[in-house]
């Protein structure tokens, strides 16, 4: 089992859509990273959390850390919403470990 | 303050070639990563540092990848020789390193293998 698991693997959503992307992660892991990597392989950190909800902009990011789970949200979804979205799970204590999932290809579609 | 850097941002080489990347992270952070993401796949960590020290290099292909972090602030990874499979994007990242800090990426350097 991947420590980080990720889905869907491909979204395609018409714009002002609600969009959701989901997040599994192993036991261990106290931090949970949501990051966006457009075209050209450029990644930049939307959200880290350990617990509750945090919201910047049209996105929101929860995570449930009994269930192991956290979720991207994107309200109105508009085309340069278009990505990837990739979640990676922080070790705690000594080793910091840093370990992503295998990413959500979005497209919104105008 | 100035983000990570990364270069070259582009490589092209022969298989069997060798090929070094560089990285500097953000000043002060003592955590430094490595990451080889190949087209249509999340990032592996093949690498991380804490200051000059290896916490855990488990998935670097030690045979033909090497890297340093000598003064526990930049660092180089290497590629010798080459291989097809190696074409990839490889990223860097840093965080502090104290708790449940963010993580700050480079650009990452595209390399392609022919």
């Amino acid at each position: 089992k991947n420590e980080v698991e990720q889905s869907p693997q491909n979204l395609t959503a018409q714009e002002g859509e609600f969009i959701t992307i989901n997040c599994s992660y192993s036991v261990g892991i106290s931090a949970l990273h949501w990051l966006q990597q457009h075209p050209g392989g450029g990644i930049v950190s939307l959200f880290m959390l350990s617990s509750g909800k945090k919201k910047h902009g049209r996105l929101i990011a929860t995570i449930n850390i009994q269930e192991k789970h956290s979720s991207l949200h994107i309200t109105a979804s508009h085309p340069r919403d278009s990505a990837v979205y990739i979640c990676a799970g922080r070790y705690g204590g000594a080793t910091n470990k840093l370990i992503f999932g295998t990413g959500t290809l979005l497209a919104v579609q105008p | 303050e100035a983000g990570v850097a990364q270069s070259p941002r582009y490589k092209i080489i022969e298989k069997r070639q060798s090929v070094a990347f560089w990285c500097n992270p953000i000043s002060g952070h003592a955590t430094l990563y490595w990451y080889q993401q190949i087209l249509g796949q999340g990032p592996k960590l093949l690498i991380q540092f804490q200051n000059n020290g290896v916490v855990d290099d488990s998935q670097l292909p030690k045979d033909r990848f090497s890297a340093e972090r000598l003064k526990g602030v930049d660092s180089t990874l290497k590629i010798q020789p080459a291989k097809l499979e190696d074409s990839a994007v490889y990223l860097c990242a840093s965080s502090s390193g104290i708790g449940d800090t963010e993580a700050f990426f480079g650009q990452g350097t595209r390399l392609t293998v022919v």
